[in-house]
């Protein structure tokens, strides 16, 4: 069957750093999201990798190694509006995406 | 970046009604969209996949004729809920995939369903 796992719940400090792991396992991969959702509002997306490697975009960042079926989303210099549910989703051969339960991330002062 | 609107933001209506919420691509020609459901404190759960010209694909466990899926143009689908109940209140999230962008997907801001 097809799974994301990732962590529920992670809590961090402010002007830290924070990586939100994902591992997956899917009918073929076209591929690895991640968005962001804030409570009551829809998802927003954050980043996609297809390759191996690391994506950096600003504060965020992403990996992906497809070998071993592993994502990460890398936060730094967390700022209290980074409280959100961070969803990882995995393309599959269908080009449906399979999402993961998300992860709550606290940011603490 | 693509945008992709819904309406009603929110809607309260009583049991036994129907409900129709539309999610509209506003500068792209969606091809697919996707509507989710999303329960508090829950991830997005994929209802259906909607094709422009055809009849949408339900996952499994999803009631094709209790929620009724349109997508008559590039750039509208609609959800209508029938005979809504209780147990229908939930977020509704639609999304739009812009064949011009790639894989991802573009999501609407939502439409929270409460069934009194």
């Amino acid at each position: 069957g097809q799974n994301i796992d990732q962590p529920t719940e992670m809590t961090a400090t402010e002007g830290a750093i924070v990586q939100i792991n994902c591992t997956y396992q899917t009918s073929g991969f076209n591929g690895l999201f991640w968005y962001q959702q804030h409570a009551g509002e829809a998802p927003t997306f954050l980043s996609y990798n297809v390759l191996d490697g690391l994506e950096e975009k600003g504060r965020f960042s992403s990996f992906l190694s497809r070998s071993k079926g592993y994502s990460y989303l890398l936060l730094k210099e967390l700022q209290m509006k980074d409280s959100a549910s961070y969803l990882c989703a995995a393309l599959d051969s269908n080009y449906q995406l399979i999402w993961g339960a998300g992860t709550k991330l606290i940011i603490k002062p | 970046g693509a945008v992709v609107s819904q309406h009603p933001s929110w809607v309260i209506c009583k049991s036994g009604t129907s409900v129709k919420i539309e999610c509209r691509s506003l500068d792209f020609q969606a091809t697919t969209m996707f509507w989710y459901r999303q329960f508090p404190k829950q991830s997005l759960m994929l209802m259906a996949t909607s094709n422009e010209g055809s009849k949408a694909t339900y996952e499994q466990g999803v009631e094709k004729d209790k929620f009724l899926i349109n997508h008559a143009s590039l750039t509208l689908s609609t959800l209508t809920v029938t005979s809504a109940h209780p147990e229908d209140s939930s977020f509704y999230i639609c999304s739009a995939r812009d064949p011009r962008q790639g894989r991802e997907q573009y999501f609407g801001p939502g439409t929270r369903l409460t069934v009194t």
